[in-house]
């Protein structure tokens, strides 16, 4: 079974600090690696992708992957009470078929993270 | 705005009525989605569109009937519904599958 591992929280942080997101998969045939930050009544929507080992930076955000690990990470820096949020790791799985269909997105159940003015 | 949209923005129905949500995109995407997100649970893959063609479907029961009439609207149909069915649905769509997908605001969908 396919499954994106994720700490549901709540994490808090004080404001200007580090917050640090986990997640871990279990298919090792995934190939790319997506953070999604959903507001409350909101739409995910996609701030960080990765695809190969190592550090990824935008911004105040830098995504972190490790496969031999099967392991992805979100840090956020200076971390802002705008960041609060449930942040979604999503990791992509190729599957049967071939175009853009072929691949699917499985989601982890969310970190919700408060930043403390 | 995200490029796709959704419609209605919340919709309440009774178990006995049948309604039908939709969403469109015009970003050119080759492949749409159909996710369900309740509480305290991951976003649930519903069904998956290539090029218009149905290519998954998750063991969704038949109350709810997709539709996709070409590659840039895709309908979900729904008839005597369940209350656990009550959740946000979200349409998603994406170009290659590969580079993530662009969501939907979604749809408040309340069975009474």
């Amino acid at each position: 079974q396919k499954e994106v591992e994720q700490n549901s929280g709540p994490l808090s942080v004080p404001e200007g600090a580090i917050a640090s997101l986990n997640c871990t998969y279990s298919d090792r045939g995934s190939q790319s690696f997506f953070w999604y930050r959903q507001y409350s009544g909101k739409s995910p929507e996609l701030i960080m992708f990765i695809y190969s080992n190592g550090d990824k930076e935008d911004g105040r955000f830098t995504a972190q992957l490790n496969k031999a690990s099967q392991y992805v990470s979100l840090l956020i820096r200076d971390s802002q009470p705008s960041d609060s949020a449930t942040y979604l790791c999503a990791v992509n799985i190729p599957s049967q078929g071939s175009g853009a269909g072929s691949y699917q997105l499985t989601f982890g159940k969310g970190t919700k993270l408060s930043v403390i003015p | 705005e995200t490029g796709v949209t959704q419609t209605p923005r919340h919709l309440v129905m009774g178990m006995t009525n049948k309604k039908s949500l939709k969403c469109e995109q015009h970003l050119g995407h080759n492949a749409m989605y159909w996710y369900k997100q309740s509480a305290k649970k991951p976003l649930e893959l519903m069904f998956v569109y290539n090029f218009k063609e149905q290519t998954e479907n998750n063991s969704v029961p038949s109350r709810f009937s997709p539709e996709c009439p070409n590659s840039s609207h895709l309908f979900l149909h729904l008839h005597t519904l369940q209350p656990e069915d009550s959740a946000l649905y979200l349409c998603a769509s994406s170009l290659s599958g590969r580079d993530g997908y662009t969501f939907g605001s979604g749809t408040r969908l309340t069975v009474v």
